[in-house]
């Protein structure tokens, strides 16, 4: 099974920018891979934040983005806020197997 | 809204079976028919794992397993109460952990708010 690789932990201050990626042991991920990232806050369950690679749903923020870059997928957040903290999972498909990331925390300090 | 809540889950004796069970609401009849519905499980302090997805019945209802867990675990559907269901068998410590229904269709829209199956 492929295993797909997350920073473990960012930090970012309040109003900057951070970019947290996610990569492939199989090679540069694509979006054949169908790239999610999900956004998870402490005691409660995971919300989807960008779905095939740059599509954010109705209750994204639009600080938030998705693209990929340098053979990684990436979440792009502009503007952080305190409500940001939190954990952030991403996911890639290979043919019908999904298979997620190990997380980032990011701090909003 | 998508809704979706988990039953099921709770203390079990190691090498027991158990089934988890998926309302879903806020679908109609046609709309969940048509969704690949899955599970997500989280150990204590740990990540996200994909556990397994079954398809519409429309594309077959065929199901696909990590490879952890295949063998183990087993999806069925019941589209006329708009259900689905993971049963997991010859339960194991490290079966510990919280279980998430969630609909991967519509870009993952809707996720049920997990049950803990302790060990």
């Amino acid at each position: 099974q492929a295993v797909v690789t997350q920073e473990p932990s960012l930090t970012v201050s309040p109003g900057g920018t951070v970019t947290l990626t996610c990569g492939s042991s199989t090679g540069p991920v694509t979006s054949g891979h169908y790239p999610y990232w999900f956004q998870q806050k402490p005691g409660q369950a995971p919300t989807t934040l960008i779905f095939d690679t740059n599509n954010r749903h109705s209750w994204t923020p639009a600080r938030f983005s998705g693209s990929l870059f340098g053979g990684n997928f990436a979440l792009h957040l502009s503007g952080a806020q305190p409500e940001d903290e939190a954990d952030y999972y991403c996911m890639l498909s290979y043919s019908e197997i999904r298979v997620f990331g190990g997380g980032t925390k990011l701090t909003v300090l | 809204e998508v809704q979706l809540v988990e039953s099921g889950g709770g203390l079990v004796e190691p090498g027991t079976s158990l089934t988890l069970s998926c309302a879903a609401s806020g679908f109609s009849l046609k709309d969940f028919k048509a969704a690949w519905m899955a599970w997500v499980r989280q150990a204590p302090g740990k990540g996200l794992e994909w556990v397994g997805r079954i398809k519409s019945k429309s594309d077959g209802a065929t199901t696909d397993y990590s490879t952890p867990v295949k063998g183990k675990f087993s999806i069925w559907r019941d589209d006329s109460k708009t259900r689905h269901y993971l049963q997991i068998n010859n339960l194991r410590t490290d079966d510990t952990a919280i279980y998430f229904c969630v609909t991967e269709q519509w870009g993952w829209r809707g996720w049920g708010q997990g049950i803990l199956v302790s060990v």
